[in-house]
């Protein structure tokens, strides 16, 4: 089974540029996530879509972050305009059923190790 | 508000010796919790789950709720084991379910 794919792996830009990740989640994982790992702490849930929808956005800053995953399958997560304090490693995982559940793990990709001068 | 704490950042140990990570919760509903481990140059990956009580690569742990606390446990570790290990909370929350994870701790087998 192929695992869930991110691009790009690195990214270096300046602050008050523009940024996009993209991810493809394994076939058939009807929930995708968005997790941010800022360096020394673990994975924050930024959003997460079951199929099309989005279920939960609670902690995704609106001003600047949006995510989208059209057709219920690949996602794109963007940060416009980016802070310094965005740099940190985004995490695209999926599971096959909603919320995660013992018989419904995440599954995660390799992530995109973000840096902002 | 549901929490994961993880009181070591890093934990060293000698292989063959005993190794016991910390993980406490805090969560008014009942808890689902897991342990995700990432080694070196690979992905995030799921360890093990309570509900299951399984045993994966020799690590067990047990969920104890009177001290709210989910302990990563191998009696003798290897060099392998080396890797950051993440415990981490189902809770429900916003219409759905959610994982919240702790802020991990790097396990180091010393040869």
């Amino acid at each position: 089974e192929a695992g869930v794919a991110q691009s790009p792996r690195y990214k270096i830009i300046e602050k008050r540029q523009s940024v996009a990740f993209w991810c493809n989640p394994i076939s058939g994982h009807a929930t995708l996530y968005w997790y941010q790992q800022i360096l020394g702490q673990g994975p924050k849930l930024l959003i997460q879509f079951q199929n099309n929808g989005v279920v939960d956005d609670s902690q995704l800053p609106k001003d600047r972050f949006s995510a989208e995953r059209l057709k219920g399958v690949d996602s794109t997560l963007k940060i416009q305009p980016a802070k310094l304090e965005d740099s940190a490693v985004y995490l695209c995982a999926s599971s096959l059923n909603e919320g995660a559940s013992y018989n419904s793990p995440l599954h995660f990709g390799n992530g995109t190790r973000l840096t902002v001068t | 508000a549901q929490r994961v704490t993880q009181p070591e950042k890093l934990l060293s140990v000698f292989k063959g010796a005993p190794v016991e990570l910390k993980c406490n919760y805090s969560y008014s509903g009942s808890p689902e919790l897991f342990w995700y481990v990432q080694y070196s140059r690979q992905r995030l990956q799921l360890l093990l789950r309570h509900i299951s009580r399984e045993s994966i690569k020799g690590f067990t742990a047990d969920l104890n709720k009177g001290e709210t606390s989910f302990h990563l446990k191998k009696p003798f570790a290897q060099e392998e084991d080396s890797a950051m290990y993440y415990c981490a909370l189902r809770y429900s929350g916003a219409g759905s379910y959610q994982l919240t994870f702790g802020k991990g701790t790097k396990l180091s087998v010393i040869p």
